[in-house]
């Protein structure tokens, strides 16, 4: 079945603290890996999409990778500012164009 | 580029009543798909239209159906609410397959 997989499910860094938040899935033929950011009552925030391993991308402090069985959404020197739910979501080879399955989602939470 | 709009942002239900919600997608974009998203969950794959046409379909009941109109907005309905319906719903919007997929903020439905 496929599905995906978020952690930790809640993350608290203090301003300046870098770390990184997990996604693993199993997905039979993978057609695309999507990072975004969710903020309370709004609705997700397109960041990434990466498609292939090895392969990387970065925006501000973001900055995502992939492998054949996960993602990494790593966050450089983070600020309040950047405190949200992250979610990733995968696309897969015979599905819909716009159907992906999405994990739960990392709360973020980051003190000044 | 103007983004996804949805309305209304805010809805009050009562149980068995019937609702539409709508959607503006972004200037383009001619796949256009729907998503539910509980409190604390990841947004959940409701359909996808293409061409004013339903091609792709999640686990939901025919109770929720959909219809694209030819300058690509779109619209939910639900029918018979129930009160697990409450939700944030979520319209989404790509240029195509290959492609990120853009969210708009949402419309927060409540059934009583």
């Amino acid at each position: 079945e496929d599905q995906v997989t978020q952690s930790p499910e809640a993350l608290r860094l203090q301003e300046g603290e870098s770390s990184s938040l997990n996604c693993s899935y199993t997905v039979s033929g993978l057609r695309g890996l999507f990072w975004y950011r969710q903020d309370p009552g709004k609705g997700p925030e397109f960041l990434f999409t990466l498609y292939s391993a090895g392969e990387e991308k970065e925006k501000e402090r973001l900055k995502a990778t992939l492998t054949k069985k996960e993602s990494f959404l790593h966050i450089t020197a983070p600020k309040p500012e950047d405190s949200a739910t992250y979610l990733c979501a995968v696309r897969f080879y015979g599905g819909a164009t716009n159907k992906l399955i999405f994990g739960t989602g990392t709360l973020l939470a980051v003190q000044p | 580029e103007t983004g996804v709009t949805q309305s209304p942002t805010h809805l009050i239900k009562t149980r068995g009543q019937q609702v539409t919600l709508r959607c503006s997608s972004q200037s383009g974009h001619n796949t256009v798909s729907w998503y539910q998203q509980a409190l604390g969950q990841g947004p959940q794959f409701i359909f996808q239209y293409y061409r004013e046409e339903e091609n792709g379909r999640g686990n939901f009941p025919p109770r929720f159906s959909g219809l694209q109109f030819p300058n690509y907005s779109s619209e939910l309905n639900v029918n018979a609410l129930e009160l697990d319906d409450s939700a944030l719903y979520l319209c989404a919007s790509s240029l195509d397959r290959d492609r990120g997929v853009h969210f708009g903020n949402g419309t927060r439905l409540t059934v009583t």
